[in-house]
């Protein structure tokens, strides 16, 4: 199976900051990976899909990279409403995995 | 407007089966493919199963291989999960989605809670 991991476990910003976070997988995926943002007692929301295509209706301060097998994703300029736990997923091949997420607090 | 609208979650023991199914409505149901996600409380997110737009197609997760059936009826926009031989481990809240060969699942339902205890 194909692992994703996600190093940091929790991440403070302050706002208006820029923010990364990162997603390493184990293998060679391509561009099958998407980034999803989770908020408390929520379904997850779909942000970016292959690496780098923002999904419908979300903001352009959200963005998607890639650099071989690690992934990327980038806040401009952070907003109280992106709080939240960030995940990333892969569907290069089955079974499909997600990363283990990202935690992003306000500073 | 596309929604999702999972049921048939609660206590349950050792096991025991469970099934659960999601209504679909505010697109055609069978175009899409759908998935199962599932999350244990307080922790992350877990793929447990798959079925492409005719039903032809399923994969599942390693954890719930031989135990777990995915299942869909177009006719009734409806997509279903079957669990059997239910653990401890299987508490979670299970989500449905839908997705696209290449869009991942964009659109969730809210999530039923099934808990497996004694």
């Amino acid at each position: 199976d194909i692992q994703m991991t996600q190093s940091l476990a929790s991440l403070s910003a302050s706002l208006e900051e820029i923010v990364t976070i990162t997603c390493q997988a184990s293998q060679d995926i391509g561009n099958w990976l998407a980034w999803y943002q989770q908020k408390p007692g929520k379904s997850p929301q779909l942000l970016i899909h292959s690496a780098t295509s923002l999904a419908d209706g979300i903001p352009s301060r959200f963005s998607g990279s890639r650099s071989g097998t690690q992934y990327s994703l980038k806040i401009s300029r952070l907003q109280v409403e992106d709080t939240g736990i960030y995940y990333c997923l892969q569907r290069y091949s089955n079974p499909w995995t997600f990363g283990g997420g990202t935690k992003l607090e306000l500073k | 407007e596309v929604q999702l609208v999972e049921s048939g979650g609660g206590l349950v023991q050792p096991g025991r089966s469970l099934k659960l199914s999601c209504a679909a409505s505010g697109f055609t149901f069978s175009d899409y493919n759908m998935a199962w996600v599932r999350q244990a409380p307080t922790k992350g997110l877990e793929w447990v199963a798959s079925i492409s737009y005719g039903g032809s197609n399923t994969h599942y997760g390693d954890s719930v291989k031989g135990r777990f059936t995915i299942s869909r009826d177009n006719a009734k926009s409806t997509l279903y999960l079957q669990m059997d031989s239910l653990r401890s481990e299987d508490t979670a809240t299970y989500y449905c989605a839908r997705y696209y060969y290449d869009v991942p699942p964009n659109y969730w339902g809210q999530g039923v809670m099934v808990t497996v205890s004694s």
